[in-house]
């Protein structure tokens, strides 16, 4: 089983729609978790941490459920300029995996006229 | 904010020879980087965490002697792809934990900057 596994899609969504990815991760321990925007033959972006409580930016959200190991993004009022792989981020808990990012597989969003 | 750049951007080189990718935090000082690879249609695999004054840890899998690192300053790690074949091509990134806030010197624990990568093909 991947440590963090992801919908890898794609998604085709029109200007404006709602949308959602998932994202589980195997091990109970990992402390940190994010979402990651990649562009296409670029690096990959911080777009936001995840937090228990939830938390928003704008147009995007993101939840934690640490009892179900499941992490989700929404993004609402979809724009052209969101199309992009989003990649969810998990880190080690400590000794060797102190620090490490692991990444999903990404899942890829398209957003059309 | 922390800025971490990579050169070259991108390399092709015949099968054989050695590249070396460099990786540099422009405004800040990291004990701590670490280098990626980057397959078509797949996500970052992380290949080694780089620390300044020591050895590279590799992660299982990922050949050191091979994909060889050196962290010689703060601000300077470099990747050199030995004897480099075509199955190598790939996207390597890397990226820098920056200090803690009032904490210079002591790498944010989960924070990480990456560069823009460094695209090789190898013929």
């Amino acid at each position: 089983r991947k440590e963090v596994e992801q919908d890898p899609g794609p998604f085709n969504v029109p200007e404006g729609a709602t949308v959602a990815f998932n994202c589980t991760y195997s091990n109970s321990a990992s402390q940190s978790f994010f979402w990651y925007r990649q562009d296409c033959r670029k690096e990959p972006k911080l777009l936001m941490s995840v937090y228990s409580s939830g938390n928003e930016d704008g147009r995007f959200t993101a939840q934690l459920n640490r009892a179900s190991q499941y992490i989700s993004l929404l993004i609402r009022d979809s724009k052209l300029s969101d199309s992009a792989t989003y990649l969810c981020v998990v880190t080690g808990t400590g000794g060797t995996s102190y620090g490490k990012l692991t990444f999903g597989q990404g899942t890829i969003l398209t957003v059309h006229p | 904010g922390a800025v971490v750049s990579q050169h070259p951007s991108w390399v092709i080189c015949k099968s054989g020879t050695s590249v070396k990718i460099e990786c540099r935090s422009l405004d800040f000082q990291a004990t701590t980087m670490f280098w990626y690879r980057q397959f078509p249609k797949q996500s970052l695999m992380l290949m080694a965490t780089s620390n300044e004054g020591s050895k590279a840890t590799y992660e299982q899998g990922v050949e050191k002697d091979k994909f060889l690192i050196n962290h010689a300053s703060l601000t300077l790690s470099t990747l050199t792809v030995t004897s480099a074949h075509p199955e190598d091509s790939s996207f390597y990134i890397c990226s820098a934990r920056p200090p803690r806030p009032g904490l210079a010197g002591v790498p944010s624990y989960n924070e990480q900057f990456f560069g823009p990568g460094t695209r090789l093909t190898v013929l």
